[in-house]
């Protein structure tokens, strides 16, 4: 079936605006990971949903950043008057979820520019 | 906060020679996992080990877990050119979730 889907794909914006990034979860995952990843960097875990649990945002850096799943599907991270430090690619992924951390299946990223 | 460490964070070989990565993580673990991505985007699942295995393969790959030194190792073999790509381990975090190293850059030259 289809894998993780993003969008958009790349977003370019002002600082101050708020931007809005798509998720889309292969269809039967109940858990959705958010990461960012600055160049050259690893990944920086942002928030995690499973199944109608509250989510963990443990890693949200600020609370500029949101993040909401409806339906137990898509989710949407909001990040709230961008600066120029949340420049990043922002990868998604989701797994069978359970227990055990089990293998994530990510997305493409979407390539965030903060000007 | 992050628990896998990669080594070493750039690697340049030719095609066909061996590639060896290395992962040093900090606590117990019941599974290591490694991931490659290509040109900064999304990253693609290569293989899982668990705790109790100490060698995993998987065509060209083969995964080692040394769970007393707290480390693993990737080893890709009769390497490519389109096995370039950054690599990370990434060990179980909190419940679910996953805590990525920074990554070994892997340039494989024709």
């Amino acid at each position: 079936g289809a894998g993780v889907s993003q969008s958009p794909s790349n977003k370019v914006t002002e600082k101050g605006k708020d931007v809005e990034l798509r998720c889309d979860p292969i269809s039967g995952h109940t858990a959705l990971y958010w990461y960012r990843q600055s160049l050259g960097q690893g990944l920086e875990f942002l928030i995690y949903f499973q199944g109608n649990s509250a989510p963990d945002k443990s890693g949200l850096p600020s609370d500029r950043f949101s993040a909401e799943r409806t339906g137990g599907s898509v989710s949407t991270l909001t990040i709230q008057r961008t600066q120029q430090e949340d420049s990043a690619v922002y990868l998604c992924a989701s797994s069978l979820g359970g227990v055990d951390a089990d293998t994530q299946y990510f997305g493409p990223g979407t390539r965030l520019t903060v000007l | 906060s992050q628990q896998g460490e990669e080594d070493p964070q750039a690697l340049s070989i030719q095609e066909g020679e061996n590639a060896t990565m290395n992962c040093s993580y900090k606590t117990s673990i019941n599974n290591l996992q490694w991931y490659r991505q290509n040109s900064g985007r999304g990253l693609v699942h290569l293989i899982l080990i668990r705790s109790n295995e100490r060698e995993k393969h998987s065509g060209r790959l083969r995964v080692t877990l040394d769970t007393s030194k707290k480390s693993s190792s990737l080893l890709i073999t009769a390497s490519r050119a389109a096995d370039t790509a950054s690599y990370f381990c990434a060990t179980p975090w909190w419940g679910s979730t996953l805590t990525f190293g920074k990554g070994t850059m892997l340039l494989v030259s024709p």
